[in-house]
Order: structure tokens, then sequence, then C-alpha cells
């Protein structure tokens, strides 16, 4: 069964420094997300992107973040400067129609 | 506007029936349940986008009262393999790649 994949699975990172976050949705999905939970708490959105542009963006998703799709299969979640609160299980999901959206497995995100 | 999920926790003994209700302040057109597995990604159950829908997934079931802006998942004759935290999420009001807003979510633990 096709499923979101997800790397790396853990990233330990200094505050200040920008990291990557790589996701492979789902092959004949339309609609990216990245979604983010801090550790006891709920999912939170972050981004949605559509149609090769964000088609919306949490408040949390401010100008230190970035979504790219760079060839056919790849979507990104860029940090430019991390911070101690962004330590979080971050979540990429895809959805075929906008409805149902499945998640990858997360990368656990380490700020220090 | 997050929905509101009750109860927070439940306890039960293999066997035994759960109900998870979730709530919603303002109109719903789809009510989605996930379940989550500690450290894992969440697990999509089930979407319901009718009032009056019933689903069901395994011995896992849910209604979605429209008028009511509600949904419960039911799960009877629990199993071991139920434990996680449930989550419902309804769509924000953007339309197309619609973000989901997650409630806090339901902790249920099954004993043996």
């Amino acid at each position: 069964e096709p499923e979101v994949t997800q790397t790396p699975s853990h990233q330990v990172t200094q505050m200040g420094q920008e990291v990557i976050l790589r996701c492979v949705p789902i092959s004949n999905h339309l609609y990216f997300y990245w979604y983010r939970q801090i550790l006891g708490q709920k999912v939170e959105f972050l981004v949605s992107f559509y149609n090769n542009e964000i088609s919306e963006k949490s408040e949390i998703f401010d100008d230190q973040f970035s979504v790219e799709r760079p060839d056919g299969s790849n979507f990104t979640l860029k940090i430019r400067s991390t911070k101690l609160e962004d330590s979080a299980m971050y979540f990429c999901a895809s959805s075929l129609a906008g409805a149902t959206q499945y998640f990858g497995p997360g990368t656990r995100l380490l700020v220090l | 506007q997050q929905p509101v999920q009750s109860p927070q926790a439940v306890i039960l003994r293999e066997g035994e029936d759960a109900v998870i209700n979730c709530s919603s302040s303002k109109a719903l057109y789809s009510v989605h349940w996930y379940r989550q597995k500690h450290g894992e990604a969440p697990v999509f159950l089930m979407i319901l986008l009718k009032g009056g829908e019933q689903k069901g997934h395994e011995k896992i079931s849910a209604s979605f009262n429209e008028k009511k802006q509600q949904s419960s998942l039911y799960l009877t004759a629990s199993q071991l393999s139920y434990s996680g935290t449930y989550f419902c999420g309804t769509p924000g009001a953007h339309q197309g790649a619609q973000k989901l807003v997650f409630g806090q979510g339901t902790r249920l633990t099954i004993n043996p």
C-alpha cells in the first residue's frame, strides 16, 4: 500500500541553524501538508500546498519557514534559523482530492 | 477554532466499550477521525461527510450529527490494539486543500 515517507526520522540541530525536512508524498496525490506536534500536545497545521504554491498557512508558519516541491516527488520544509521552540515532531501529509489526508511517520526535530 | 473532545482520557479493560465525543462551536461539514500510537504518525480511521452518516472500521464506528455540530466515535469490545490517542479533525474554512484542525485528543488505555 502506498505511503508517505519522511527523512530524516530524527534531527538534532543547534539554535540558529537551518534544517530541511524531506517528504515523499503518495505518488498520485495533489495536496500536500506540513503539521507539527509538540510533545504531548495536539497536531497543529502549518501549511498546505497545491499546484506548486502555498494554499494556506498558519500563524506558526512565519518568515523562517518555507516549503518547496523541487521535483515531481519530494516536498520539503525548511526552517531557516531554528529556535528552541521549534523542537517538535513534524508530519508531512498528502491527499488525493483535498479531503482524506495520509500522514508520514514524522521527523523528530530537537533544537539545542 | 479547534473542536473539543471528551473525555480527555479513558481507561478500559479489554472487551469493554467506549465513546469519544467531538464537538464544534462552528458549522461542521465533515469530521475526520485518526488514531495515534505513542511516537507514531496519526493513522486515518474514517471520514464522515454528511449529517447522520455512520461508518465503521473494524469494531470502531462513528456517527455525525450535523445539526448538533458533533461526532461520536464508538469502540466496541475493545482490543489491546485500540490503545492510543484518538483525534478528531475538522476542515478549516478554506476551500480546496483543506487543512485539518484537530481536537486536543482522547487518550485511550486498554488493559488486559
